[in-house]
C-alpha cells in the first residue's frame, strides 16, 4: 500500500529565505501533485508532475520529481508572507486513487 | 472556480442519524471523488465515481455509501452518523486519472 510522507510538517521561515519541502512515497507511481490550502478554504492545484525529472515553476515555487528515488520537492525561493499556507503533496495510486501527505504548514514571518 | 458546489456547507447532526452530502458540477466531468480531511491525515479518499452508476471504494469507505444517478451529481451518505465521522468533506472532479483534481468548497460536518 502506498504511503506518503511529507517533511517538515511545520515550517516557520523569514521573508527572503529559501527552503524546501520534501515528499517521499513508498511505491511506484506515475503522477504527483502539489496543492495549497489556506485556512478554512479548499485546495488549490499548484503543480502536476507526470514524468521522472519533471520540473515546474510558478513564481517563487518550483516543484520537481525523481521517480527513481520516489521523491518530490517543493522549493520556495525568497519567501514572502503571501506564501503562508499549508502545502500538500499527493501521489497517484492505482488508476483513480490519490494518497495525500499530511501537509506542511508554512508560516512566513517578516 | 471549477464549477463545483457542495451542499450543505455546514451541518450539525446527532449520532445515529442519516446524513447526505451533495456535490454538483457543471462541467460534465467523468470522474468525481469524495474525500475527508482530518488534522494530521491530509485528505483521504472515501469513494469515487468514473461515470453514472459507476462507483468504487477508496481508502476509508467504511460507514459511507455513494450514488451517482446523473453526471452532474455525486451524493455521499452516512447511513448512521458517528462522532468519528466529524470532519471536513471535500468533493473533487477531473477528466481523467492523470489530470488535476479540482476541489469543491467543502462541507463541515459535526456529529454530536
Amino acid at each position: 500500500e502506498l504511503k506518503v510522507e511529507q517533511n517538515p510538517l511545520f515550517l516557520s521561515m523569514q521573508e527572503g529565505k529559501n527552503y524546501t519541502i520534501y515528499c517521499n512515497y513508498s511505491t511506484t507511481s506515475d503522477r504527483l501533485y502539489w496543492y495549497r490550502q489556506d485556512p478554512g478554504k479548499s485546495l488549490e492545484s499548484l503543480f502536476v508532475l507526470l514524468s521522472n525529472g519533471a520540473v515546474k515553476q510558478e513564481g517563487r515555487l518550483m516543484a520537481s520529481l525523481d521517480t527513481k528515488a520516489r521523491l518530490s520537492t517543493l522549493h520556495i525561493t525568497a519567501a514572502v508572507h503571501d506564501l503562508s499556507a499549508t502545502y500538500f503533496c499527493a501521489v497517484g495510486y492505482n488508476n483513480n486513487d490519490m494518497r495525500f501527505g499530511a501537509g506542511t504548514r508554512l508560516t512566513v514571518k517578516p | 472556480d471549477a464549477g463545483i458546489t457542495q451542499s450543505p456547507r455546514h451541518k450539525v447532526t446527532e449520532t445515529g442519524t442519516p446524513v447526505t452530502l451533495r456535490c454538483h458540477q457543471t462541467e460534465n466531468h467523468r470522474y468525481m471523488y469524495w474525500y475527508r480531511q482530518d488534522p494530521g491525515h491530509g485528505l483521504r479518499l472515501i469513494h469515487y465515481s468514473y461515470g453514472v452508476k459507476d462507483t468504487d471504494k477508496g481508502e476509508v469507505s467504511d460507514g459511507y455509501s455513494v450514488s451517482r444517478s446523473k453526471t452532474e451529481d455525486f451524493l455521499l451518505t452516512l447511513e448512521s452518523a458517528t462522532s468519528s465521522q466529524t470532519s471536513v468533506y471535500f468533493c473533487a472532479i477531473n477528466s481523467g486519472p492523470q489530470e488535476t483534481q479540482y476541489f469543491g468548497p467543502g462541507t463541515r460536518l459535526l456529529v454530536l
